[in-house]
């Protein structure tokens, strides 16, 4: 049974689009989050929601917004999508501070 | 903030060798987590490895091990009797404890290659 599974797996789409990436974790974990991996491979946190309530918000444009229905879901909305939007996005979760984030395969989106 | 460096983007080591992945960091916490991820061809992310702060006690996991030099602030990994199956990406990253969350700081990664 996979733990943390994102869809689709890969995105591909013209600029301007409106897009969501979708995220579930059946782990019973709190909190969950949403990396970027960048075209060199580089990975930063975008937003991280427990139990349904943001806790972290990088500086990350507007144009992308998390939603989490329940503590077990987290959705990632992207508008108007821009070229350098092109990446890896991952989500992961965890139980607690300190411990071990599980991720899913990633769903790459790339922008035409 | 947190920094995590990995200053070795390449390495390759035979198959059955022992290698060893740099990575050191920068934080002003006291109670901080330390953990090398595994990235695939596959583009998983899987945990190799993790190292609370507090402990002194070097993590180890089968043949994956740290030598983690906490004065230092360093996080090495050694991979022993290397197989083909360790081929991948690397990452280093450090936590920081943020409220109910753990905001990971990864490092740039470095790209292992088992030969045979």
């Amino acid at each position: 049974d996979t733990a943390v599974s994102q869809t689709p797996k890969y995105l591909v789409t013209q600029m301007g689009n409106d897009k969501s990436i979708k995220c579930e974790q059946n782990l019973g974990h709190d909190t969950m989050y949403w990396y970027k991996q960048d075209s060199k491979k580089f990975l930063k946190i975008m937003f991280s929601y427990n139990n349904k309530e943001l806790i972290i918000n990088e500086t990350v444009p507007n144009r992308f917004s998390p939603k989490s229905p329940d503590k077990a879901h987290l959705n990632l909305h992207i508008n108007s999508l821009e070229l350098g939007d092109s990446a890896v996005y991952f989500c992961a979760s965890s139980q607690g501070q300190g411990r071990p984030q599980h991720f899913g395969d990633g769903t790459r989106l790339s922008i035409l | 903030a947190q920094t995590v460096t990995q200053s070795q983007p390449e390495m390759s080591v035979q198959e059955a060798e022992t290698v060893t992945l740099s990575c050191t960091y920068d934080t002003s916490e006291n109670n901080y987590y330390l953990f090398w991820y595994k990235q695939p061809p596959s583009r998983q992310m899987i945990l190799v490895i993790r190292q609370e702060a507090y402990k002194q006690q070097n993590a180890t996991e089968n043949r994956f091990s740290v030598n983690f030099q906490k004065a230092a602030k360093s996080f090495s990994l050694k991979i022993s009797d290397s197989q083909l199956g360790d081929t991948a990406m690397y990452f280093c990253a450090s936590s920081l404890n943020t409220g109910t969350a753990s905001k990971l700081t990864f490092g740039t990664g470095t790209r292992l290659q088992v030969t045979l």
